[in-house]
């Protein structure tokens, strides 16, 4: 049961235009989500989170939006420049675990 | 401040072997959480631990355990080896446990491979 999604398993942006990607979640408990970027032969690096009771939280070029009633959340990342390439998850938490979505790999191409 | 350290990095086991996986916190973390990361699958929880005892599971069998020493850092121990537990097995810390918004800092892994 897969209780977060990422139903993109892909995305690729030119340099300069935002970027902008979605994942959804069946459980209305969750306390809080979480976006972390990998790269490959890296672990998982913290990017940016929202509170369950905000619907938007920004962190220079990364925002993220949290949409309750849809049970969707999305990470906007303006710029977007070719080091932002990796792997993107989204994950929510409930009683301290994580559950990761299987994750959205971004291509920004020059 | 150094990073969250697993070791070691590579493994190649056989199927019916066990396996012990190292994890060394961020200085002052004391809550260690453990994942798995496949192809198929995503990371998926396997259990956290904070003051030596294990505080949360995920849903994974018997043969996978853990433990916590009290400088934090834990082991994670697979036993009976089977193909189907290759992956990446990622390490996490953060200060505390029950603290929802406090993120994790994750390890960069170690990869296990069975043949």
């Amino acid at each position: 049961d897969q209780q977060v999604k990422q139903n993109s398993p892909s995305l690729s942006v030119q340099e300069g235009r935002i970027s902008i990607l979605n994942c959804d979640y069946t459980n209305s408990m969750f306390d809080y989500f979480l976006w972390y970027k990998k790269y490959p032969a890296e672990g998982p690096t913290f990017l940016i989170s929202i509170s369950s009771i905000k619907d938007k939280n920004e962190d220079g070029r990364f925002t993220v939006f949290l949409n309750k009633s849809a049970k969707h959340l999305s990470l906007h990342i303006v710029p977007s420049q070719p080091g932002d390439s990796a792997v993107y998850f989204c994950a929510a938490i409930r009683h301290d675990k994580l559950i990761f979505g299987t994750g959205t790999r971004l291509q920004v191409f020059p | 401040k150094a990073g969250v350290t697993q070791t070691p990095r590579y493994l190649i086991k056989t199927r019916g072997q066990q396996v012990t996986l190292s994890c060394s916190p961020i200085s002052g973390h004391r809550s260690v959480s453990w994942y798995q990361q496949t192809p198929g699958q995503g990371l998926q929880f396997l259990f956290e631990y904070f003051s030596e005892t294990q505080r949360n599971k995920g849903n994974f069998p018997g043969r996978f355990s853990g433990r916590q020493f009290s400088n934090s850092r834990s082991e994670m121990n697979v036993s009976t080896l089977e193909l189907g537990d290759s992956a990446l097995y990622l390490c996490a810390s953060k200060p505390t446990s029950g603290y929802s918004n406090q993120p994790q800092h994750f390890g960069d892994g170690t990869r296990l491979s069975i043949l």
